[in-house]
């Protein structure tokens, strides 16, 4: 099976901070690599498919890069609502595994 | 607009079986990609199973042989039948769906399954 991390597993950050979190593979992925944001309570939603592909409706302050094993999430400009877990989840092979998450704060 | 609606989650005895559905609207499960999802407390998400528009099914290693993925495609009902239930399985389980097997568009708001004595 896959194994994904992510790393930091936590950060606390200022509004208008840029967000940077890592996720690595295993193994190689291609670039089947989604991210979700959850907030307690609610469902998952999908941000970025794909590697780079941001969803519909996302804003844009979200993007996503790598291939192979590293990937990274960013969000150029954090705001309140952005307070979450985020998941990267491998989609190149079952079991299609989450890494741990990281839980983003706001300062 | 699609929408899932979990059920069948609840309180249930170590050894117990329960079945959860999610019904579906606004498109049809036998043409997307169905999935269940779980989060135990205090816990990140973990990928249960799927099964295909073509009627392929996967497995987590975890609940291999103890869950049974199906839908129901006249009433468009996914089901997730889950046997010899441990501690270990209690979480809310999430029911989810995409057009495309390589990532998850829409998720239920999922159902509490909690395994105790």
């Amino acid at each position: 099976d896959i194994q994904m991390t992510q790393s930091p597993s936590s950060l606390s950050a200022s509004v208008g901070d840029r967000v940077t979190i890592a996720c690595r593979a295993s193994q190689t992925i291609s670039i089947y690599l989604n991210w979700y944001q959850h907030k307690p309570g609610k469902a998952p939603e999908l941000l970025i498919y794909s590697a780079s592909s941001l969803q519909s409706g996302v804003p844009s302050r979200f993007s996503g890069s790598g291939s192979g094993t590293d990937f990274t999430l960013t969000i150029t400009s954090l705001q309140p609502e952005d307070s979450a877990t985020y998941y990267c989840q491998q989609a190149y092979s079952t079991p299609f595994t989450f890494g741990p998450g990281t839980k983003v704060d706001i300062k | 607009e699609v929408q899932l609606v979990e059920s069948g989650g609840g309180l249930i005895q170590p050894g117990g079986s329960l079945r959860l559905s999610c019904a579906a609207s606004g498109f049809s499960v036998s043409s997307n990609y169905m999935s269940w999802v779980r989060q135990a407390p205090g816990k990140g998400l973990e990928w249960v199973s799927s099964i295909y528009s073509g009627g392929n099914i996967y497995y987590a290693d975890s609940v291999q042989g103890q869950f049974t993925i199906s839908r129901d495609n006249s009433k468009n009902i996914l089901y997730l039948q889950m046997n010899s239930l441990r501690a270990e399985d209690t979480a809310v389980y999430y029911c989810a769906t995409s057009p495309s097997r390589r990532h998850i568009d829409y998720w239920g708001q999922g159902t509490l399954v909690t395994v105790s004595s």
